[in-house]
């Protein structure tokens, strides 16, 4: 079956330092993969997407993502946290001709300490 | 563009009320997506629509609930009637389609049945 799993459920970082927050997916062929951002009481925002090519893609607001096909990773990174990325992070995987379906992780909820 | 639009933000009703929620997806886009986050079960898709036909309503947790999506440009979800177990935040997402998957969210609706 397919799915997304986000080992982690909670992650306290302080502000400044460096963040990895785990993606792992289980797929019948390479998915096309993507994290999202929720901040409290808003939509989810799209943070950046693979679809094919360089396994390294950057996203907004300085973060990036590394595809590791033999691990079935995606893991989400940032060189130095601020206090405004506090905020719940979504990995979510889809395929071509799925109608654009997406399969979400249940999410890590990351909190930014001064 | 203006996004994925949510109406209304906020919603309180009464047990037994009917409710209807509505979405304006993103222009151009051909697929559209409702969601339903509680603290409890996460993000979980309800239905989905390509080109305003409904593919897949396995999510759907009840008769209670019903979507429609009359056009490209507007589609409700519906819950009649209401029960204080409703109560979550629901999302409507739109995919531009043509294979890329990436979905964008709208700020979601706040729905409270007392």
């Amino acid at each position: 079956a397919q799915s997304v799993t986000q080992p982690d459920i909670h992650i306290t970082v302080s502000e400044g330092a460096s963040l990895e927050l785990r993606c792992n997916y289980s797929y019948g062929a390479t998915p096309y993969l993507f994290w999202y951002v929720q901040s409290p009481g808003q939509g989810l925002q799209l943070l950046l997407k693979y679809f094919s090519g360089d396994t390294l893609v950057q996203g907004i607001k300085g973060f990036e993502a590394e595809f590791k096909r033999s691990q079935s990773s995606f893991n989400l990174r940032k060189p130095s946290v601020h206090w405004s990325d506090a905020a719940e992070y979504f990995c979510a995987a889809g395929r071509m001709g799925g109608y654009n379906k997406l399969i979400f992780g249940a999410g890590t909820r990351l909190a930014v300490h001064p | 563009d203006a996004g994925v639009i949510q109406s209304p933000r906020h919603e309180v009703t009464e047990m037994g009320q009917e409710v209807t929620l509505r979405c304006k997806p993103i222009s151009g886009h051909n697929s559209l997506f409702w969601y339903r986050q509680t603290m409890m079960r996460g993000l979980e898709l309800l239905i989905y629509f390509n080109n305003n036909v409904p593919i897949d309503d396995s999510g759907m947790p009840e008769d209670r609930f019903s979507a429609k999506m009359p056009n490209a440009s507007f589609s409700t979800l519906k819950i009649q009637p209401s029960e204080p177990r409703d109560s979550a935040v629901y999302f409507c997402a739109s995919s531009p389609g043509q294979g890329t998957n990436e979905q964008y969210f709208g700020p979601g609706t706040r729905l409270t049945v007392t």
